[in-house]
């Protein structure tokens, strides 16, 4: 079957630094997206990892590692504006060229001065 | 500018009406997609369409339809048959090769009574 975890909730500080981890068991495997969400807003694209390693990108950061089926998002001096939701996303394999994803449940983070 | 755009951002129903949600795209992509969002959870694919004229049923898509008649529009019709229609629905729109991020748009809120 198909399931993507992330955690519910987290809580951070202010100039913390929060890792939001995802872990996967999906049939196939061509990429893994982390989207940020604002309460009432549209997703908006952070990273894609295909390979393993590390991805930087500003304060963020994504992880991949495919033999544990696993993933986090860094992000590093966390401001205010950071609080929102964290969606992981796989993108399913296969023959088909078709850019279908499978979202966890999103994990909401909470930044607090 | 270039974007995705649904409209309304709120809509109200009465139960046993159809009703049909727009979505627009002007990035030219082949791809599109609805998706259904309920508080607390991930993203769920609702429809799909790679190409214009062709689309395909995600994991929910008892009580919709669908149709793509230009590249440009996805029209998500959400039927009297779907049993719990109240929901955030959201657009998305990607380049068809599976290495894209999907780009989404603002998202209808649709309250059925």
């Amino acid at each position: 079957g198909q399931n993507i975890d992330q955690p519910t909730e987290m809580t951070a500080t202010e100039g913390a630094i929060v890792q939001i981890n995802c872990t996967y068991q999906t049939s196939g495997f061509n990429g893994l997206f982390w989207y940020q969400q604002h309460a009432g807003e549209a997703p908006t694209f952070l990273s894609y990892n295909v390979l393993d390693g590390l991805e930087e990108k500003g304060r963020f950061s994504s992880f991949l590692s495919r033999s544990k089926g696993y993933s986090y998002l860094l992000l590093k001096e966390l401001q205010m504006k950071d609080s929102a939701s964290y969606l992981c996303a796989v993108r399913d394999g296969g023959s088909s060229n078709t850019g279908k994803l499978i979202f966890g449940q999103g994990t909401t983070l909470q930044v607090k001065p | 500018d270039g974007g995705i755009t649904q409209s309304p951002k709120y809509l109200f129903r009465k139960e046993g009406q159809n009703v049909t949600l727009s979505c627009e795209q002007n990035l030219n992509h082949d791809a599109m997609y609805w998706y259904r969002q309920d508080p607390g959870q991930g993203l769920r694919l609702i429809y799909y369409s790679q190409i214009v004229n062709d689309f395909q049923k995600g994991d929910i898509a008892e009580g919709y339809s669908v149709s793509r008649e230009k590249k440009e529009s996805f029209p998500l019709t959400v039927t009297s048959a779907q049993k719990n229609p109240t929901a955030f629905y959201l657009c998305a729109s990607s380049q068809a090769d599976k290495s894209y991020e999907q780009y989404f748009g603002p998202g209808t809120r649709l309250t059925v009574t």
